[in-house]
């Protein structure tokens, strides 16, 4: 069964420090990736998303992600972290199978950030 | 453009009642789903819509779940009769067309079960 793995619960960063949000994946054949944040209050936002072609994919807010097949992994950075980047981060996978989108999530990561 | 609302953004009903919670996907989205996070645990699939038909339901967890989606449009997910299990954050998420549309979210309804 495919499943994501998001090994950090919480972290927390100083405001201008770079930032890795670790995603694990397991999934038999090419998965569609996908970042979202969540801001309190509000719903689940899209960040980014990878399908195919160049493995390292450009998002919203300076967020970037890299595709990493040998590793199953599609780890999010920022160079550079914000105080509004405070949020809750969700890793998913989409199977796609007969072309419809039902995304499977990790847990998620809870950013902190100290100003 | 709206995006996708959610009705009502909090419920807190006693064990055996029965709630109804409402979605109401960006205008012209044939796809809706439904999603749902228990507290401190992934946010798992429970169905998907394509117009009014239910596409895949094989996230719902039992019979005590029914959704429904009328003419197409707005959504409904009826607990009946709701246990404390159910509590969580209940999403739902609307995309134009198939395979690779972006899902958008709306914020969500809390569901407290006493």
């Amino acid at each position: 069964a495919q499943s994501v793995t998001q090994p950090d619960i919480h972290i927390t960063v100083s405001e201008g420090a770079s930032l890795e949000l670790r995603c694990n994946y397991s999934y038999g054949a090419t998965p569609y990736l996908f970042w979202y944040v969540q801001s309190p209050g509000q719903g689940l936002q899209l960040l980014l998303k990878y399908f195919s072609g160049d493995t390292l994919v450009q998002g919203i807010k300076g967020f970037e992600a890299e595709f990493k097949r040998s590793q199953s992994s599609f780890n999010l950075r920022k160079p550079s972290v914000h105080w509004s980047d405070a949020a809750e981060y969700f890793c998913a996978v989409s199977p796609h199978s007969g072309g419809y989108n039902k995304l499977i999530f990790g847990a998620g990561t809870r950013l902190a950030v100290h100003p | 453009e709206a995006g996708v609302t959610q009705f009502p953004s909090h419920s807190v009903i006693e064990k055996g009642q029965t709630v109804t919670l409402r979605c109401d996907p960006i205008s012209g989205h044939d796809n809706l789903y439904w999603y749902r996070r228990v507290m401190g645990k992934e946010i798992k699939f429970l169905l998907h819509f394509v117009k009014e038909s239910k596409q895949d339901e094989s996230g719902m967890p039992n019979n005590r779940f029914l959704a429904e989606r009328t003419g197409g449009t707005y959504s409904t997910l009826k607990v009946q009769p709701a246990e404390l299990e159910d509590s969580g954050v209940y999403f739902c998420a609307s995309s134009p067309g198939q395979g690779t549309d972006t899902q958008y979210f709306g914020p969500g309804t809390r569901l407290t079960v006493l």
